[in-house]
C-alpha cells in the first residue's frame, strides 16, 4: 500500500520562529490533507491539498504532486501551534486516509 | 460550521464486554469512516461506508467490528467481545463525496481493563 513519511519526527521552536514540515508519499493521491492534533487528542483539520498551494493565517501548504510530496509551513509560532502534525492521503479508487507518524511540535514562550 | 460529533468521549469498559461508539456525521455527507489510534501511535484506518453498506474496510477490522446507521443521522461502530488490546482513541468521520475532504470528530478514548 501507498507509503507516508513526515519529517522530523519531533521539533522544538522558541515562540516566533518559523518551521517546514514535510510529507513525502509514495504513490499518486487524489486526497492529501494535513492535521493538527491537540492535546486533548482531536484532529484539527487544516489543509485539503492534493495539489497547489492554499494559505490561512500563519499557516500555508504546498502540494507538489507530481514529486511526491507536501509542505507545512508555520510562521511565527505560537504556543498553542504545540502538537502533533499529521500528513494523511489518499488514493484514488480507495475511500482509506493513510496517516503518517506526524512531527510533534513544541513550541516553547 | 457543522461538525461531527461522537458520544461518549471517554468510555471505560471489562474486556469481554460489548461497547457501540456512536457518531452523528455531518448531515448532507456521504461517506462514513470510523479510525483508531492507539496511544503514542499514528491513526489507523478501520472501515467506509457509502449507500448503507461496508465500501472498505482494513485487516483490523475483523468479525469483532460491525458498523451500522441505525437511523438518518447515526452512524454507530460496535465491538462485540473487546480486548485489551482494543484500548484507543477511536475517530469518526465523514465526507460529502469520494476523495473529498474527511471532517473527524471529536474522538472516544476506549479504555478496555
Amino acid at each position: 500500500g501507498i507509503q507516508v513519511e513526515q519529517s522530523p519526527p519531533d521539533l522544538i521552536l522558541q515562540e516566533g520562529a518559523n518551521s517546514t514540515l514535510r510529507c513525502n508519499f509514495s504513490d499518486s493521491v487524489n486526497n492529501l490533507q494535513w492535521f493538527h492534533q491537540n492535546p486533548w487528542g482531536q484532529l484539527i483539520n487544516l489543509f485539503y491539498i492534493p495539489s497547489g498551494t492554499k494559505q490561512n493565517g500563519r499557516l500555508s501548504a504546498t502540494t507538489v504532486a507530481t514529486e511526491r510530496y507536501s509542505l507545512l509551513y508555520i510562521s511565527s509560532s505560537q504556543t498553542t501551534d504545540s502538537g502533533v502534525y499529521f500528513c494523511a492521503v489518499g488514493k484514488g479508487g480507495s475511500e482509506k486516509l493513510v496517516f503518517g507518524k506526524g512531527t510533534k511540535l513544541t513550541v516553547n514562550p | 460550521e457543522p461538525e461531527v460529533t461522537q458520544t461518549p468521549s471517554h468510555q471505560v469498559t471489562q474486556m469481554g464486554q460489548e461497547v457501540i461508539l456512536r457518531c452523528v456525521p455531518i448531515s448532507n455527507h456521504l461517506y462514513f469512516y470510523w479510525y483508531r489510534q492507539i496511544l503514542g501511535q499514528k491513526v489507523e484506518f478501520l472501515v467506509s461506508f457509502y449507500n448503507n453498506e461496508i465500501s472498505e474496510k482494513s485487516e483490523i477490522f475483523d468479525d469483532q467490528f460491525s458498523v451500522e446507521r441505525p437511523d438518518g443521522s447515526n452512524f454507530t461502530l460496535k465491538i462485540r467481545s473487546t480486548k485489551l488490546e482494543d484500548s484507543a482513541m477511536y475517530f469518526c468521520a465523514s465526507s460529502l463525496n469520494s476523495g473529498d475532504t474527511q471532517y473527524f470528530g471529536p474522538g472516544t478514548r476506549l479504555t478496555v481493563l
